[in-house]
């Protein structure tokens, strides 16, 4: 079966410039989280959606955006990026919210000069 | 907020030798807390959940175990390719109870 899947792998961006990062989840779940990894710290949350609804909001600017399609896959927008912004952004799908385990794809890599 | 302090943040180990690894939270009441293993530059992989204090999991040569504390990663008889970034995770009762809260993880190494 078919992990989480993310793209593009890599990316570079200059500051000021806009990103829009994909994710598709594990068939059959219908939950989508996004975490920021800076190198050296463990994965932050960004956001989490269900069901095509926005379930949860960490603590990140509203330069921060998501959304969740109808096949359940999602995208994360970062608009005006910053040298901070420099992180691998990791999707991690759940069959459900609340706690249960969150499988994670293998990230992309954001570079922003 | 629920905070994890992972300890220590880098463990070199000779192949063989056990060790354990150690994740203290706080949280406003537990939901579960996860066990990862990340590979440099990749996702973390899956490896344990435990719901409450007393459970154990085992995985080859890994066993978890949960105080209503801490927890435990126990590795037995490493070898190299145990060698990893290990993160442990929590989900609270929370307003964000459906976020997985990370420590910053140890990094085990392991020489043959």
């Amino acid at each position: 079966d078919a992990g989480v899947t993310q793209s593009p792998t890599h990316l570079i961006k200059t500051r000021g410039q806009h990103v829009t990062l994909r994710c598709s989840p594990i068939s059959g779940h219908k939950s989508v989280s996004w975490y920021q990894q800076v190198l050296g710290q463990g994965p932050q949350f960004i956001f989490q959606y269900y069901e095509k609804e926005e379930r949860g909001r960490g603590n990140f600017p509203d330069r921060f955006s998501a959304r969740q399609f109808p096949n359940y896959s999602s995208e994360l927008n970062v608009n005006a990026l910053l040298l901070g912004d420099s992180a691998l952004y990791l999707c991690a799908s759940s069959f459900r919210t609340g706690p249960n385990e969150q499988f994670f794809g293998p990230g992309t890599r954001l570079t922003v000069l | 907020e629920d905070q994890v302090t992972q300890s220590p943040e880098a463990l070199r180990l000779q192949e063989g030798e056990s060790s354990s690894l150690n994740c203290s939270y706080t949280v406003s009441g537990l939901r579960g807390l996860f066990w990862y293993r990340q590979d440099p530059g990749k996702g973390p992989e899956f490896l344990f959940t435990l719901y409450s204090a007393g459970e154990e999991k085992e995985k080859e040569r890994l066993k978890a175990t949960l105080t209503k504390k801490e927890s435990f990663l126990h590795i037995t008889a490493p070898k190299p390719e145990d060698s990893a970034t290990y993160l442990c995770a929590v989900q609270g009762f929370s307003s964000n109870d459906y976020k997985l809260s990370f420590g910053a993880g140890t990094t085990v190494t392991v020489r043959a």
